[in-house]
């Protein structure tokens, strides 16, 4: 177990819906990535916060967006979902150090997305 | 071409066999590279880290890197059927995200 939780473990939801997916990082960490994950695929970065902040975007439409709060957990929020959005949802934590960060992530155990 | 490629596999190997599992990269300034197993339905679990060229060992696992050639390996001797999951490489540049490969499913049979 590496300490980073996720919330919900699963869900259904319908094309055009608006969703809210949670993540409290491992103890100590003060970072948190998101990530998702296609049926065969490796994941895809979708962004990366730091100290409340966005720091660093994948190729993800600006409808999915995202939030950390003062205790390092985090939210990603998807809105309009579409059919492609189907996916698990993969949150990592890690912890910044100095001028670059340390690299070493450790994920949750993700959030299963079917939209329907 | 991908960022970061694996051969799908399936990779089957013997139980007690050394499975060899490779991986390749396209953007040399790459600084950190990462082994991840992934057991069907669960989520990534970090395996290895590897910084140096050269090989590092930790276990039953070698993680070999040859940053000239882009290449990062993975060597798990004695494989056990417990082994039998999709092996994740994941290389890192200077922008803090993590690039993976699409995965190399191993099955290693009793």
């Amino acid at each position: 177990e590496t300490g980073v939780t996720q919330s919900p473990t699963h869900l259904i939801k319908t094309r055009g819906q608006q969703v809210t997916l949670r993540c409290s990082s491992q103890s100590g960490h003060n970072t948190v990535s998101w990530y998702q994950q296609a049926l065969g695929q490796g994941p895809q970065f979708i962004f990366q916060y730091y100290r409340e902040e966005e720091n660093g975007r994948g190729n993800f439409p600006p409808r999915f967006s995202g939030l950390q709060f003062p205790n390092y957990s985090s939210e990603l929020n998807v809105n309009a979902l579409e059919l492609d959005d189907s996916a698990l949802y993969l949150c990592a934590s890690s912890v910044a150090g100095g001028r670059t960060f340390t690299d070493t992530q450790y994920f949750g155990p993700g959030t299963r997305l079917t939209v329907l | 071409q991908k960022e970061v490629e694996q051969n799908s596999g399936p990779l089957s190997v013997p139980e007690g066999a050394i499975a060899s599992l490779n991986c390749t990269y396209s953007d040399r300034g790459s600084q950190s590279f990462f082994w991840y197993r992934q057991y069907s339905g669960k989520s990534p679990e970090l395996i290895m880290f590897i910084y140096s060229n050269g090989d590092k060992e930790d276990g039953r696992f070698t993680a070999q890197l040859n940053k000239a050639s882009q290449y990062v390996s993975l060597l798990i001797r004695d494989s056990q059927p417990s082994d039998s999951a999709t092996y994740l490489c994941a290389v890192m540049g200077n922008t803090d995200k993590l690039i993976f490969g699409t995965g190399t499913r191993l099955q290693v049979f009793p």
